[in-house]
């Protein structure tokens, strides 16, 4: 049963620190998602790759996050310095031929 | 930004009661998704349409794009306690994915 696995699934940490968050996604898909979930915005896409290669990125704040991948088991995502405004849930997708299965997410709070 | 809209934004009803939920957009898509997520989990994927007009059936749920392919909508028929949770559309262009802000469905036993 393929899934995509996040990790971890929760953290908490304080303003300032570097955070990052791990995302494995579902073998032979070539499409990979990082989405941000909150009570007010709802669901926002940060960024995505596909074969590993990051196409867009618009949606994330340049100047603190980050988004790699790097190889095809791997992406992460990355904030440095934290800011109490980043807590939400993470999630990510990974997707093939216009579809997109999620994996549980991370839930971040930063005090 | 190709913004949807959904509605309600809460529904509580009885169980074997029928529903509607809407997803709005003045921008066009090539397709449209539905999802439902429960809590703790990521939203999973229900069905996707793609042709304007469509309606395709999963058990007791109804899903319509709209003619235009701006809009569609989700009918729920006879609801159950199982149905409850968090139902997204998402608009599709160009592999990206649009979300609508979700209608949070609560059906009581």
């Amino acid at each position: 049963d393929a899934r995509v696995t996040q990790t971890p699934r929760h953290k908490v940490t304080e303003m300032g620190q570097e955070v990052t968050m791990r995302c494995q996604p579902i073998l032979g898909h070539n499409t990979v998602f990082w989405y941000r979930q909150t009570m007010m915005q709802g669901l926002e896409l940060l960024a995505y790759f596909r074969n590993r290669a990051p196409l867009d990125d618009s949606g994330m704040p340049k100047d603190r996050f980050s988004a790699e991948m790097p190889d095809a088991t791997l992406a992460t995502l990355k904030i440095q310095p934290s800011e109490p405004r980043d807590s939400a849930v993470y999630f990510c997708a990974s997707g093939l031929r216009g579809e997109q299965f999620f994996g549980p997410g991370t839930r971040l709070t930063v005090l | 930004t190709q913004l949807l809209e959904q509605s309600p934004q809460f529904l509580s009803i009885q169980e074997g009661e029928n529903l509607t939920v809407y997803c709005n957009s003045s921008s066009v898509f090539s397709s449209l998704q539905w999802y439902r997520q429960e809590p703790g989990e990521g939203p999973v994927l229900l069905v996707t349409v793609v042709t304007g007009g469509e309606v395709k059936k999963l058990k007791r749920l109804t899903f319509q794009f709209g003619d235009a392919r701006k809009d569609s909508s989700l009918h729920i028929t006879a609801a159950q306690p199982g149905d409850t949770g968090l139902y997204l559309c998402a608009g599709v262009n160009f592999n990206k994915f649009y979300f609508g802000s979700g209608t949070k469905l609560n059906v009581k036993p």
